[in-house]
Order: C-alpha cells, then structure tokens, then sequence
C-alpha cells in the first residue's frame, strides 16, 4: 500500500541553523501539507501546497518557513534559523482530491 | 472559543465493550470530519471520514455527524485492548478555508483486558 515516507526520521540542531524536513508524498497526490505536534499538545496545522503554490498557511508559518517541491516527487520544510520552541514533530500528510490526508512517520526535530 | 474541542480522557473501557469518543466544533462552515488514531509516538492514522448527518459504518467503528449541534462522534464496537490509543478529531472548511484541517487535543482511550 502506498505510504507517505519522511527523512530524517530525527534531526538534532543547533538554535540559529537552517534545518530542511523532506517528504516523499504518495505518488498520485495533489494536495501537500505539513503539521507540527509539539510533545503532549495537539497536531498543529501549518501550510497546505497545492497546484506549485501555499493554499493556505497557519499563524505558526512565518518568514522563518518556507516550502518547496523541488521536483515531482519531494515535498520540503525549511526552518531558515531554527528556535528552541521550533522542537517538535513534524508530519508531512499527502491527500488525493484535498479531503482525507495521510500522513508520514514525522521527523522529530531537536533544536538545542 | 476553541475550535475543535474533545474530552481530554482519559477513556476507560473492558474488552469487548463499546467506547463512545464525542467531539464539537465552533464553525458552522465546516465541511468534512475525520477520526484520526495516534499511538505514542506515531503519527495520525486516517480511520473514519464522514460528510453528511448520520452515521457512516466500516467495521467496527461507527462515526455520527450532527451539524445541527455542530458534533461529530466515533464509536467503536467490540473494544479490543489494541484500540488503546489517542483519537483526534479533525474538521476541514474551518473559518471557510478548504485547505485547512484544525485538530482537536484528541481523547486517550484505554481498553483493559
């Protein structure tokens, strides 16, 4: 069964550095998203990617974020300069037709 | 007024009986409504959908969707001590965007042999 793939499955960084989150979506796909779930608290929505283009972002994704599809298969985050509270997981999720998402084992990100 | 709002647990039911997971949303637009089921450390998994008021069967489990009151309810027969997990609520078309998925805090359920 096709599944949504991430890498690195753990990121440890320094505060200040750039760190770049990858997801594989499945391969029929259209609509690209990330969340972040910071430890005990609830998924949080930041950024949907449809058509080459954000749909829709959250007040988390700042000017410190961006994403890209880079080519037709990967799906990026990009944290420019990383902040302790920038911990968390990160889940790349993928949806055919913009309604049910999948999502991928996450990255867990360690800023120290 | 939180958008997505669940009761925080923790769920305890026996082997075998039938847990009752309840959720209420704040914005009347929204569209779609999904059960989501996260083990510790694992990312969402996608069990239930639904779109439309009543109820949607696929096994055991059972969503019900009253946009009236503005509540969505997952429930799962024949507990089995594999469902204990956390399961998310998460509503699509919030604030009227179509691309955005808000998540509730999710409820921990506990099934004891």
């Amino acid at each position: 069964e096709p599944e949504v793939t991430q890498t690195p499955s753990h990121q440890v960084t320094q505060m200040g550095q750039e760190v770049i989150l990858r997801c594989v979506p499945i391969s029929n796909h259209l609509y690209f998203y990330w969340y972040r779930q910071i430890l005990g608290q609830k998924v949080e929505f930041l950024v949907s990617f449809y058509n080459n283009e954000i749909s829709e972002k959250s007040e988390i994704f700042d000017d410190q974020f961006s994403v890209e599809r880079p080519d037709g298969s990967n799906f990026t985050l990009k944290i420019r300069s990383t902040k302790l509270e920038d911990s968390a997981m990160y889940f790349c999720a993928s949806s055919a037709r913009g309604n049910e998402q999948f999502f991928g084992p996450g990255t867990r990100l360690t800023v120290l | 007024q939180k958008e997505v709002e669940q009761n925080s647990g923790p769920l305890s039911v026996p082997e075998g009986a039938i847990a009752s997971l309840n959720c209420t949303y704040s914005d009347r637009g929204s569209q779609s409504f999904f059960w989501y089921r996260q083990y510790s450390g694992k990312s969402p998994e996608l069990i239930m959908f639904i779109y439309s008021n009543g109820d949607k069967e696929d096994g055991r489990f059972t969503a019900q969707l009253n946009k009236a009151s503005q509540y969505v309810s997952l429930l799962i027969r024949d507990s089995q001590p594999s469902d204990s997990a956390t399961y998310l609520c998460a509503v699509f078309g919030a604030k009227t965007s179509y691309d955005k998925v808000i998540f509730g805090p999710g409820t921990s359920l506990s099934v004891i042999p």
